[in-house]
């Protein structure tokens, strides 16, 4: 079956630490997005990607930064410049200009600063 | 920028009671889609509204959008516990990108 998935489904950072969030889409999506969910909150809008090798900045871009060298791989780092990382962290994918099938998301990445 | 608004934040109900949950865009949208995401889960897509005044339902669930694209609701007759969760609308404006209000926890007492 196609879908997205992410990894891991946990993830502790350090203090100073880079850590990067895996994401990946057999659906042959165009468009990929990384949302960000903190707790009694909407999904903000991180950094988004409409073809390979093309990425725009989201509504919180500062202190993450992605990749997309692949359709299907939309990796997502975050770096120690994000001071408040701890947070759940959704990927999702839809049909460029098709919006009407609705976006489709991975089950997510916890994301805990120790 | 664009802004969503979803009201009521929370709502908790006995099981057979009706459910609503309303949003409001500052601007114009050219559409709106509503998400299910259940407690620990990922929003799943439920239903996208394009048209002005447009009425769909799904079973027990009935979205509605407003004359002006700027309003929408959800509503669930006769809630089951299987319908807990939070429901997201969520606009769209321009370049594809969605603005998602902040979403209406649904409780249902059994």
């Amino acid at each position: 079956d196609g879908g997205i998935t992410q990894s891991p489904k946990y993830l502790f950072r350090k203090e100073g630490q880079n850590v990067t969030l895996s994401c990946e889409q057999n659906l042959n999506h165009d468009a990929m997005y990384w949302y960000r969910q903190d707790p009694g909150q909407g999904l903000r809008l991180i950094y988004y990607s409409q073809i390979v090798n093309d990425f725009q900045k989201g509504d919180i871009a500062e202190g993450y930064s992605v990749s997309r060298e692949k359709k299907e791989s939309f990796p997502l780092t975050v770096t120690s410049a994000q001071k408040n990382p701890t947070a759940f962290y959704l990927c999702a994918s839809s049909i460029f200009g098709q919006g009407a099938r609705g976006y489709t998301f991975g089950s997510g990445t916890r994301l805990t600063v120790v | 920028g664009q802004q969503v608004m979803q009201i009521p934040q929370y709502q908790h109900v006995q099981e057979g009671e009706d459910f609503t949950t309303y949003c409001n865009s500052s601007t114009t949208l050219s559409n709106i889609q509503w998400y299910k995401q259940r407690p620990g889960g990922h929003p799943v897509f439920l239903i996208q509204l394009v048209k002005s005044g447009e009425v769909k339902k799904q079973k027990r669930l009935t979205f509605q959008f407003g004359e002006a694209k700027k309003n929408s609701s959800l509503h669930i007759t006769a809630t089951q516990t299987t319908d807990v969760g939070t429901y997201f609308c969520v606009g769209m404006g321009g370049s594809e990108k969605l603005v998602f209000g902040k979403g209406t926890k649904l409780t249902v007492n059994p």
